[in-house]
């Protein structure tokens, strides 16, 4: 099993441009988030799906979009990017849906908006 | 609003000696708390997790306390190595967290470095 992964790797974008980032896991697992990590700082919660078929905003979702594609892919889009919006973007997958869930995460994605 | 916090934002250890790393939490509401390994260049490794109802949890190397008086979580790693070296973040989650269950948050971090 490849676990959960990650493209693309690294990206830099100019202000304005917009990409989606995208997520995958071979798990099965039913829930799946996306965070961002910024120098010095924890990891945030940007979105997450529950299910398959359901997104939630979590603690900064301003900037962004999701859209659970199927049980295996979520994918975050950036419409029109910002350098506020450059930092490392991790997904993670939970087996199920409730709290009591170890999280497994991708390897990031390094962004760099200019 | 509630966070979790680290006492140290580093904390240098000889190898074979043994690693204590602090956490501090802020909502008495929390119910879980997983503990982190990030190496450089990855995504954070889960390590040991422990619930509320439990005050001990033990892994291979690694120990969870946790003091639900004084709000305070450590991670001990026995006999440190090497490889050990990296960032450990804990984390913490409670019930319905904003309406959603399973939203995980993380501390700022706790680098460990190993020194041979």
């Amino acid at each position: 099993n490849a676990g959960v992964t990650q493209t693309p790797k690294f990206q830099v974008l100019k202000t304005g441009q917009s990409m989606t980032l995208q997520c995958a896991q071979d798990m099965n697992h039913n829930s799946m988030y996306w965070y961002r990590q910024d120098p010095g700082m924890g990891l945030r919660l940007i979105y997450y799906s529950a299910s398959e078929g359901t997104t939630d905003k979590g603690e900064v979702p301003n900037g962004y979009n999701v859209s659970r594609l199927n049980k295996r892919e979520f994918s975050l889009r950036l419409e029109s990017a910002a350098p506020s919006q450059t930092s490392v973007y991790f997904c993670a997958s939970t087996p199920g849906r409730g709290v009591y869930n170890e999280q497994f995460f991708g390897p990031g994605t390094r962004l760099t908006v200019l | 609003g509630e966070s979790v916090g680290l006492h140290l934002p580093t904390l240098s250890v000889q190898e074979g000696d043994n690693s204590i790393i602090n956490c501090a939490y802020s909502n008495s509401a929390s119910d879980y708390f997983i503990w982190y390994k990030q190496e450089s260049g990855k995504g954070p490794q889960f390590i040991i997790d422990i619930r509320s109802n439990m005050d001990k949890r033990q892994g291979q190397r690694v120990t969870v306390l946790l003091n639900k008086t004084v709000k305070h979580l450590s991670l001990q790693i026995a006999a440190t190595q090497p490889g050990d070296s990296a960032v450990y973040f804990c984390a913490e989650t409670f019930g319905n967290y904003g309406g959603s269950q399973g939203n995980l948050i993380f501390g700022k971090g706790t680098k460990l470095s190993v020194k041979p």
